[in-house]
C-alpha cells in the first residue's frame, strides 16, 4: 500500500517557466508534508515543507500548495534553472505515536530543466 | 556549519560478514533517523532516535539489523550476517527534535553485498 504517490516519473521544462511537480496520499493522518531534491551520488536535500493546516508555503523560488480534500499537494519552482534538474521527492509524516518522524516518500519525479 | 556525515561512503562486503555504518548528526540534532533505497525502490525509513532512545523498531527489516546511539550523537546501524538484499544506499537524517518535519540527510553510504 503505497501511501504516498508521485504518478510522473519525469517531466521536463525550458528554463524561466514553471515546474509543477505533483504529489497524492492516503493516509489523512499524516500531519507535515515535505518536498526533497537528490543528485545522483547525493544525500536528498530538503526544500520545503508545509503543515497539514496549511495551504501554501512559500520559500523563495519554491513554493508549496496543499489540498487537503484532494489529499493532494504541488511544488511550483518559478523560474526553472537548469541547476534545478534533479529527482524530487515528496515524503509525508505524522506526529502522533510511534510514527513520530517516519517520513514515508513517494517514488520521484525527475526534472529536467533545459537551458 | 558541518551537515550530516556518513561513513564509509562506500562498502563492499561478502555476503554473511557483519558490517557497520555510522552516522554523525548536525551538533544540536537530538534526532536521528536511518532510511535506505535499494535499487529501483523509494526511500524507506528504518529507525529513528530521540536522545539515545529508539521508540519503534519495527521499520528495521529483520533481527539481523541493529542500531545504536551513544551520547546523543554518533549513531551506528549494523547488519549482520550480510545478504545479498541487503545491498542499498543507506540514508542517515538528523532534526532538531521538535522540527521532524525538517530532516537533513547525510550523503548516504553505498553498501553492496556480493
Amino acid at each position: 500500500d503505497q501511501q504516498v504517490k508521485q504518478n510522473s516519473p519525469s517531466l521536463s521544462v525550458q528554463e524561466g517557466r514553471i515546474s509543477i511537480l505533483n504529489c497524492d496520499y492516503t493516509n489523512s493522518m499524516f500531519d507535515y508534508f515535505l518536498w526533497y531534491k537528490k543528485y545522483p551520488a547525493e544525500g536528498p536535500t530538503f526544500l520545503i515543507s508545509i503543515s497539514s493546516i496549511k495551504d501554501k508555503n512559500e520559500d523563495g523560488r519554491f513554493t508549496v500548495f496543499l489540498n487537503k480534500s484532494a489529499k493532494h499537494l504541488s511544488l511550483h519552482i518559478v523560474p526553472s534553472q537548469p541547476g534545478d534538474s534533479a529527482v524530487y521527492f515528496c515524503a509525508a509524516m505524522s506526529v502522533g505515536g510511534t510514527s513520530y518522524g517516519k517520513l514515508t516518500f513517494g517514488q520521484g519525479t525527475i526534472l529536467t530543466v533545459h537551458p | 556549519g558541518a551537515g550530516v556525515s556518513q561513513s564509509p561512503s562506500n562498502k563492499v562486503t561478502e555476503k554473511g560478514k557483519d558490517v557497520e555504518l555510522r552516522c554523525d548528526p548536525i551538533s544540536g540534532h537530538t534526532a536521528l533517523y536511518w532510511y535506505r533505497q535499494s535499487l529501483g525502490q523509494g526511500l524507506e525509513f528504518l529507525i529513528y532516535f530521540q536522545g539515545n532512545s529508539a521508540p519503534d523498531k519495527s521499520g528495521l527489516p529483520s533481527d539481523r539489523f541493529s542500531a545504536e546511539r551513544t551520547g546523543g550523537s554518533v549513531s551506528t546501524l549494523t547488519i549482520q550476517r550480510t545478504q545479498q538484499e541487503d545491498s542499498a544506499v543507506y540514508l542517515c537524517a538528523s532534526s532538531l527534535w521538535d522540527r521532524p518535519y525538517e530532516q537533513y540527510f547525510g550523503p548516504g553510504t553505498r553498501l553492496t553485498v556480493t
